[in-house]
């Protein structure tokens, strides 16, 4: 089974542009969340989607955006990116058997100038 | 609000040796899974051990092994016979069964180093 990728891997941007970052889930899955990962804050969950629907969010400001697709591969959007959302963005897909665990894509880094 | 807490930023091992990571956690939950996360320099994360909450029996995986005590909201991560291939950040994590969805709350990481 091929695992969960994301595209692209690395991105670079200027403040104030937008960016879309993608996120295709392994096979069957039908549950992706996304998480961003900083030197300072840390690992800290964007939001989840499942069946089309966001079903739980995190505490990122309304900038930060998310769809998902109905096969499942989901895209997050940062709009008016500023230098602070610079971040390893990692996005995670689950089953939603047993403990639901979670597994990690490669993840995108996105730099902003 | 639950938090996870790793109070080591950094640990080092001496390959064979055994080493043992600490995470404590605070939640008001009674039901809830815990995790450990390997993510080496390629910064793919890994899955490296589950354990739910109302399970008594520590969870093991091959040289892995857990030390939960609930009581004390402690989780740690043993590693036996440590392996070059061990360095890594690993990632302590929580996740409500109350909850819906599949939302992870982590520790901040230790990073443990392995020399031979």
């Amino acid at each position: 089974k091929a695992g969960v990728t994301q595209t692209p891997r690395y991105l670079i941007k200027t403040r104030g542009q937008q960016v879309t970052l993608s996120c295709s889930p392994i096979s069957g899955h039908r549950s992706v969340s996304w998480y961003q990962q900083t030197p300072g804050q840390g690992l800290q969950f964007l939001f989840e989607y499942f069946s089309e629907t966001q079903r739980n969010k995190g505490n990122f400001p309304g900038r930060f955006s998310g769809r998902q697709f109905s096969n499942s591969r989901s895209e997050m959007n940062v709009s008016t990116l500023e230098l602070g959302d610079s971040a390893l963005y990692l996005c995670a897909s689950s089953s939603l058997a047993g403990a639901h665990e979670q597994f990690f894509g490669p993840g995108t880094r996105l730099t902003v100038l | 609000a639950q938090t996870v807490t790793q109070s080591q930023p950094e640990m080092s091992v001496q390959e064979a040796e055994t080493v043992t990571l600490s995470c404590t956690y605070d939640t008001s939950e009674s039901d809830y899974y815990l995790f450990w996360y390997k993510q080496p320099p390629s910064r793919q994360m890994i899955l490296v051990i589950r354990q739910e909450a109302y399970k008594q029996q520590n969870a093991t995986e091959n040289r892995f092994s857990v030390n939960f005590q609930k009581a004390a909201k402690s989780f740690s991560l043993k590693i036996s016979d440590s392996q070059l291939g061990d360095a890594a950040m690993y990632f302590c994590a929580y996740r409500s069964r109350r909850q819906a969805g599949t939302a992870l709350i982590f520790g901040k990481g230790t990073t443990l180093s392995v020399s031979s």
